[in-house]
């Protein structure tokens, strides 16, 4: 199993500003993978984000809005930049058992709501 | 691509009565998970399905898979009230997840 600690859990943020999330889990994992859930609504992957290398974005998600950093394989930030009402969402930080090929464990998630 | 279809997409049950929502999806794979997510909180992981024929029973909730018709159910047992939730499925696909948009469910007392 994977222990993800995420934050922060949640926030209220003007237009136009940003905010950093950190997720950092107790064990080393290759991958981490950033979703945004709106409200009602499913999970979409915003990136997968590999250390050592640029993320993975999935159509529709830019790196200039969500800028995501992977120092290591405990730990990501996914930032959302320049935000709008219509980035206020929750958002998860999740990562793969140890094998690689395991459930998803999921951080607590980020509420972020945008003014 | 694959598509992953839950229904019913809204729920709502009396308690001590059974139901079952159902996962379909679209194009091959032999991992498909179950997933819970209360009002606000993050997802608990309920079932993995690893194979055809896989069965998995917690509590009042049963999972099975048939990977030839490609269809997932998650059946649930004389319902209480702390059932209620949303549920999702998620189908393995190149190392990512896709998932159905969810099940909310609604017990009522």
């Amino acid at each position: 199993s994977a222990v993800i600690s995420q934050k922060p859990s949640r926030d209220i943020c003007q237009r136009g500003t940003s905010l950093t999330i950190q997720c950092q889990v107790d064990s080393q994992v290759t991958m981490m993978f950033w979703y945004r859930q709106q409200p009602g609504q499913s999970l979409t992957l915003i990136a997968t984000a590999n250390q050592g290398s640029e993320a993975t974005y999935e159509s529709g998600f830019v790196i200039d809005k969500f800028p995501i950093s992977r120092p290591n394989l405990t730990f990501s930030t996914l930032t959302v930049s320049n935000m709008s009402p219509e980035d206020s969402s929750i958002y998860l930080c999740s990562v793969r058992g140890a094998s690689g090929n395991e459930k998803l464990f999921f951080g607590s998630g980020t509420q972020l709501s945008v003014l | 691509e694959l598509k992953v279809e839950q229904n019913p997409l809204f729920l709502s049950m009396q308690e001590g009565k059974n139901y079952t929502i159902y996962c379909n999806y679209s194009t091959t794979s032999d991992r498909l998970y179950w997933y819970r997510q209360d009002p606000g909180k993050s997802l608990e992981s309920l079932f993995v399905l690893l194979s055809n024929g896989a069965v998995k029973q917690e509590g009042r909730l049963m999972a099975s898979l048939d990977t030839k018709a490609r269809l997932s159910t998650l059946h649930i047992t004389a319902a209480v009230h702390d059932l209620s939730a949303t549920y999702f499925c998620a189908v393995d696909s190149n190392y990512q997840l896709i998932w159905g948009a969810g099940t909310k469910l609604i017990i009522k007392p």
